[in-house]
């Protein structure tokens, strides 16, 4: 049973370009988060899909956007980068039907801005 | 607004002492929280949680104690193990049936010396 999967596992872009993260969930769940991991720091949430829809959203500017596919995977993208975005992005999977389902995460994808 | 304040930010604790993690919040509505570990190159991983009608859970070496007049809740390790050296994350959450996203403390970087 495959858990969690992101890709790619690393990534180099420059200022003002675009990217897209993608993020395959565990086996069963069907509700996707999306955290900002900045170096020696704790995740912070960016947003959450449900049913292919945006169902709640942290505090992160409109150039963070998102997508859920009918078979619950799910893309992360960013436009414009900055130096600001370097992190590792994760992405966590768990199953709406009850409260407090643990989030499952996977290893990330370590974005570089230059 | 920092909403879980986590200390220390590292600890050195030697092989089978007791390693002990807090946490502090201000947010009476968070009613689960988790504990994640995370090893260099990995996402979080679920260790152990606690809802506040209980003042501690036990889960093989690992404990959580809560407060909650205090509002705080600390992690212990037991008998600690060079495989137990890792990144140390507390997490508060308001249930909301799947609804739900973590808040992560700042991390705590465990080193466990022979």
């Amino acid at each position: 049973d495959a858990g969690v999967t992101q890709s790619p596992t690393h990534l180099i872009k420059t200022r003002g370009q675009q990217v897209t993260l993608r993020c395959s969930p565990k086996s069963g769940h069907d509700t996707v988060s999306w955290y900002q991991q900045a170096l020696g720091q704790g995740p912070q949430f960016i947003f959450q899909y449900y049913e292919e829809e945006e169902r709640q959203r942290g505090n992160f500017p409109d150039r963070f956007s998102g997508h859920q596919f009918p078979n619950y995977s799910s893309e992360l993208n960013v436009n414009a980068l900055l130096l600001g975005d370097s992190a590792l992005y994760l992405c966590a999977s768990s199953w709406t039907g009850l409260s407090n389902q643990p989030q499952h995460f996977g290893d990330g994808t370590r974005l570089s801005i230059l | 607004q920092q909403q879980v304040k986590q200390s220390p930010q590292s600890l050195i604790v030697q092989k089978g002492g007791i390693s002990i993690i807090n946490c502090a919040y201000e947010n009476t509505a968070f009613d689960y929280f988790p504990w994640y570990q995370q090893f260099p190159g990995k996402g979080p991983a679920l260790l152990i949680a606690i809802r506040p009608d209980v003042s501690e859970k036990k889960e093989g070496r690992f404990t959580i104690s809560f407060n909650k007049s205090a509002k705080q809740f600390s992690l212990h390790i037991m008998d600690s193990q060079p495989g137990d050296s890792a990144t140390y994350f507390c997490a508060v959450v308001i249930s909301n049936f799947g609804n739900e996203k973590l808040t992560f403390g700042t991390g705590t970087r465990l080193t466990i010396i022979p």
